[in-house]
């Protein structure tokens, strides 16, 4: 069946820098593209970003612009989600989620996402000094 | 800070029917389609609702989704309290380039 099964619990002091991994099974890895979304305790859901695991190319919310990197290794059908600059407020679960691949072109990928399924199982990350 | 709003809890007893609004904008709820998705806390979040209306495949008929303009409603007929969890909206708005969740509803079994 198709799963996604992610990296264990993490704690950073602030300011360092926290990689997720996310290992895909049961489909076509290069096929779909993967988003993380994260919440923090008593708080929503909140999207950071997509990556089209085919050609690399990533997107983010602004608010993460510039801290957060998505990667893959399709060798290993696994996906990563690096944070850096960690602060206190970045203390959330951390979810990877399958959806279905953007159109891409050389000049860059275009439109949205209809749904995002299977998830994860959630990666606790605590920023604690 | 959520562009999609919901009603922060909704209550029933077993049996009866709930809706969930989600109300957004002609960026996002009017220009795309909507996901609902069912949330136990410190669970996977879990795919009900694709393209505004369709149930994913396994997901009982009890839940509904539909879309008007710039908003949607989720629907629990037949209320069980297997159904309690945190029910969120989700859709791409167009003008962020970004994916956006709404504020997320309590769905509680009297």
């Amino acid at each position: 069946q198709v799963q996604l099964v992610q990296s264990g619990a993490e704690v950073k002091e602030p300011g360092a820098s926290v990689k997720v991994s996310c290992k895909a099974s049961g489909y076509t890895f290069t096929n779909y593209d993967i988003n993380w979304v994260r919440q923090a305790t008593g708080q929503g859901l909140e999207w950071l970003g997509w990556m089209n695991v085919n050609s690399g190319n990533t997107g983010n919310a602004q608010k993460f612009q510039g801290r957060v990197t998505m990667t893959r290794d399709t060798s290993i059908n696994t996906a990563f989600m690096e944070l850096s600059s960690l602060r206190f407020e970045d203390t959330a679960i951390y979810y990877c989620t399958r959806a279905p691949a953007k159109y891409c072109k050389k000049n860059g990928c275009y439109g949205g996402y209809n749904w995002f399924d299977p998830w994860g199982q959630g990666t606790q990350v605590t920023v604690s000094s | 800070q959520s562009v999609l709003t919901q009603p922060p809890s909704v209550s029933a007893a077993p049996g009866q029917k709930v809706t969930i609004s989600c109300s957004g904008s002609s960026s996002n709820i009017g220009d795309n389609y909507v996901s609902w998705f069912q949330h136990v806390p410190r669970t996977a979040p879990k795919l009900l609702i694709y393209d505004s209306k369709n149930r994913l495949p396994g997901i009982s008929d009890r839940f509904s989704g539909s879309r008007s303009g710039t908003s949607a409603t989720l629907g629990i007929s037949g209320l069980q309290p297997g159904d309690e969890a945190d029910y969120y909206c989700g859709t791409w708005d167009t003008f962020l380039s970004a994916y956006v969740f709404g504020t997320g509803t309590k769905v509680t079994v009297l």
